[in-house]
């Protein structure tokens, strides 16, 4: 069955305390790797999309990587406005994405 | 600014009352998505429209029904609520053009069932 696991589930850092988000997915037919941004109460807002293994993106303080089972989300210098959940979805088949469950991440100030 | 709207934000309906929610896009995209998001899960596609081709989950309950009347609109029935099904429910779009696109997201309708 096709799959998407995020890890940690929770986490909360110091402002400025980088880490790192991991989703590992299973699925066949990888049709792009893609993270959103959601915040309590949102919809989703999309923040990158990776097709290739060791394809890379940036955005100001997030740095999203894609291995062959792997995608990282790298928050590097986190502030508090960085706090959300960060939903990973890995797309297949026909128009479809499979989501995991999401990282919630709280930055301290 | 082109965008997905979804209409209304908070929706309060009683068990059993049918309730209608809305969905509008100024993207002109082809495929429209409905998913269902309850607390600290992920969000779960309902079904989704492909120009006017209806295409349904094997796993969504027959209570929940969908009109694409036009390519700007897309609704979403839920004809007897049960509290089961209180949830943020997502409306999304995405050209459809080739498979793999990004799929961009409304702000989510909040349904209450009492």
């Amino acid at each position: 069955e096709d799959q998407v696991t995020q890890s940690p589930e929770a986490l909360r850092l110091q402002e400025g305390e980088s880490s790192s988000l991991n989703c590992s997915y299973t699925v066949s037919g990888l049709r792009g790797l893609f993270w959103y941004r959601q915040d309590p109460g949102k919809g989703p807002e999309f923040l990158f999309t990776l097709y290739s293994a060791g394809e890379e993106k940036e955005k100001e303080r997030l740095k999203a990587t894609l291995t062959k089972k792997e995608s990282f989300l790298h928050i590097t210098a986190p502030k508090p406005e960085d706090s959300a959940t960060y939903l990973c979805a890995a797309g297949y088949g026909n128009n479809r994405l499979a989501f995991g469950k999401g990282n919630q991440v709280v930055v301290i100030p | 600014d082109a965008m997905v709207i979804q209409n209304p934000r908070y929706q309060v309906t009683q068990f059993g009352k049918p309730v209608t929610l809305s969905c509008s896009q100024t993207l002109n995209h082809n495929v429209m998505y409905w998913y269902q998001q309850k607390s600290s899960q992920a969000p779960k596609l309902l079904f989704h429209y492909y120009d006017k081709d209806f295409n349904n989950e094997a796993d969504t309950p027959d209570n929940f029904q969908s009109r694409r009347p036009n390519t700007s609109f897309c609704f979403l029935d839920i004809r007897s609520p049960g509290l089961g099904d209180a949830a943020m429910y997502l409306c999304a779009t995405s050209t459809g053009l080739a498979g793999g696109e990004t799929q961009y997201f409304g702000p989510g309708t909040r349904l209450l069932v009492l």
